[in-house]
């Protein structure tokens, strides 16, 4: 099982720039989070997804979209790029037992 | 809206002291999850509890969830420079699955 799996590991945008992190979990979950988390500030719920087709917006939604065409893929897509979204993103599913995370995407926006 | 704090942010120990960090709900919470994050890492769960008063244990880590259900503590007895990371504690949110974390207790070992 590779559990939860992100990509890139690292990246770094332009201002205004797109771009879309990669989540894939295959442990047939049907929620799945985006988080981001900066210093001294402990993790925020950016979108969350309880199945397929179903998307929600959470603590910190605005700049970010994302889909659930599938069970195991939930990307989190910037729409325009900002220094404020430099940050490092953790995809999560659940089911049972506690969250299972990704190992994060380093992002900076210059 | 609800939120999780937790107390202290940051704790410096020398190997072998015992480290102890507390989480606390603005509301009564169904269950509560801990997790860590080694450095560079990513949040690991560690137990989740369910019950008023409950205590479990993991080898020389303590987790408590208070009476009333709003509060929570980590207590890891004789630490080892392995237990270096973030602590933190989560609580369900609004909606289902949703999970409110605290900010963390960054926890140091000095040799």
């Amino acid at each position: 099982n590779a559990g939860v799996t992100q990509t890139p590991k690292f990246q770094v945008l332009k201002t205004g720039q797109s771009m879309t992190l990669q989540c894939a979990q295959d442990m047939n979950h049907e929620y799945m989070s985006w988080y981001r988390q900066d210093p001294g500030m402990g993790l925020r719920l950016i979108h969350y997804s309880v199945g397929a087709g179903i998307t929600d917006q959470g603590e910190v939604p605005n700049g970010y979209n994302v889909s659930r065409s599938t069970t195991e893929d939930f990307p989190l897509r910037l729409l325009s790029a900002a220094p404020s979204q430099t940050s490092v993103y953790f995809c999560a599913s659940t089911g049972t037992d506690g969250y299972t995370f990704g190992s994060g995407t380093r992002l900076t926006v210059v | 809206g609800q939120q999780v704090m937790q107390i202290p942010q940051y704790q410096h120990v020398q190997e072998g002291e015992d480290f102890t960090t507390y989480c606390n709900s603005s509301t009564t919470l169904s269950n509560i999850q801990w997790y860590k994050q080694r450095p560079g890492g990513h949040p690991v769960f560690l137990i989740q509890l369910v019950k008023s008063g409950e205590v479990k244990k993991q080898k020389r880590l303590t987790f408590q969830f208070g009476e009333a259900k709003k509060n929570s503590s980590l207590h890891i007895t004789a630490t080892q420079t392995t237990d270096v990371g973030t602590y933190f504690c989560a609580g369900p949110g609004g909606s289902q699955g949703n999970l409110i974390f605290g900010k963390g207790t960054k926890l140091s070992v000095k040799p």
